[in-house]
Formats: structure tokens, sequence, C-alpha cells
């Protein structure tokens, strides 16, 4: 099973502020590595594909990068509705589909 | 655009069985181009995913997750455009919200979610 890691737990960050989110993999993933945000009482929204693909409707201040092993999402800089927890999942091996265990996003 | 929705019971005893329904609008679940997941989070904690199924036989019907294989089972009735999960001998550890989601045949990331459903197993 690959074992997603995300650091920090939590990042405190005041509005317009950017701020980077960490995820390790332990074995390569390649490319394939989704990102998540999801708020209080609502189910994860998916915000990136492929490591670096935005879904759509998402803004362009998210954006990811990275392969193999280290990836990261930067939000250039945060709005009031930014603040969440983000989750990466990867789906290069599997079964099982496994996901990190989030960082939250709080404001400072 | 797809759109899911859990259902079931919210409370269930310790060593009984967990059902779930999800029923999927706004497109058909026999496409061949999506495969519908089971996904559950333990409050506090990141999504762990519990399997999918497709109901195409040629893509190989169901994948689990190996840590809850002996206990789940994942089933579709296309005539009613749902899909099924039922999870075995329930304990405590089994207390999450449940989400359905639709992932491509190809990548296997979640495009759309249910809005999720509280279990808790207790007696």
């Amino acid at each position: 099973e690959i074992v997603m890691t995300q650091s920090p737990a939590t990042l405190s960050v005041s509005p317009g502020e950017g701020v980077t989110v960490s995820c390790r993999a332990s074995e390569s993933v390649s490319s394939n590595l989704a990102w998540y945000q999801q708020k209080p009482g609502q189910a994860p929204r998916l915000l990136i594909s492929g490591a670096s693909t935005r879904a759509t409707g998402i803004p362009a201040r998210f954006s990811g990068s990275g392969s193999g092993t280290e990836f990261t999402l930067t939000i250039s800089s945060l709005q009031s509705e930014d603040f969440a927890v983000y989750y990466c999942q990867q789906y290069n091996v599997w079964p099982p589909l496994t996901f990190g265990g989030g960082t939250r996003v709080e404001i400072k | 655009q797809v759109q899911l929705q859990e259902s079931g019971p919210g409370l269930v005893k310790p060593s009984q069985t967990l059902s779930l329904t999800c029923t999927v609008s706004g497109g058909s679940i026999s496409s061949d181009s999506y495969y519908w997941s089971w996904i559950r989070q333990p409050a506090g904690k990141g999504p762990e995913w519990i399997g999918r199924i497709s109901p195409t036989e040629i893509r190989g019907r169901t994948n689990y997750n190996p840590s809850l294989k002996s206990r789940v089972t994942i089933s579709v009735d296309t005539s009613k455009n749902q899909f099924s999960l039922k999870l075995n001998s329930v304990t405590a550890a089994d207390t999450a919200i449940y989400y359905c989601a639709v992932s491509g045949v190809w990548t296997a990331f979640f495009h759309h979610w249910g809005q999720g459903t509280l279990v808790t197993v207790s007696s």
C-alpha cells in the first residue's frame, strides 16, 4: 500500500497570503496525484488531477506541481473561502487508492 | 452533471451488517465511462477508499481495499440507477461518514461525491 504523508498538519495564514501544502508518497506515483478541498460538513471537492491539471471551475490561484514522490499544492492569494482542509490522493498503484491525512489551512 | 445521494441507517449495532445505497442522477450508472466507489472518513481523519464497481462486465466488476475485502460487498442495480455497500461484522472502528463517489475508467480520482451519511456503530 502506498502511504501518503502531508505536511504540515495545520497552516495558519492571513487572507491574501500565499500557501504551500506538501504531499509525499512512500513510493513513486508518477503524476497520478489528485488534490481535494474539504470544508466543514461537506464532501471533498476535486481541485487538481494529474498533479497539475485544475478541475473544471477551479480558480487559477490553485496550482499543483511535482511528480514521483513529492508534490505541492499552492494557493497564490488566500481568499476567505479557501480556508479548509486539503487532501492528496494517489491513483497510480492500487488497490487500494490512498489519501493523505490532510492539511488544515486556518485563518491566522 | 452527475449527482449522488447516499441513504441508509445512521445507527448499526456491533457485529451486524452496515448497508447503504447510493442513488445516481444526471447520468446513467450503466455507462462504461465510470466506476462507482464507496469511501469513508472517520471524524478528524483522511478519507479511506472502500471499493468500487463497474456495471460493465468487460471492466472487471469490483475492486476492494484489501484491508476491508473480507467484509465488503459492493453491488449495482442498473434498473434503479443505484449501487450499494454492505459491510459485515461492524465494530466501533467502522463509525464514519460514508460517501459514494464516481471516477473515470482510466483515472481513479473522484470528480463527483455524494454529500455523505454518518453511520455510527453502537449498541
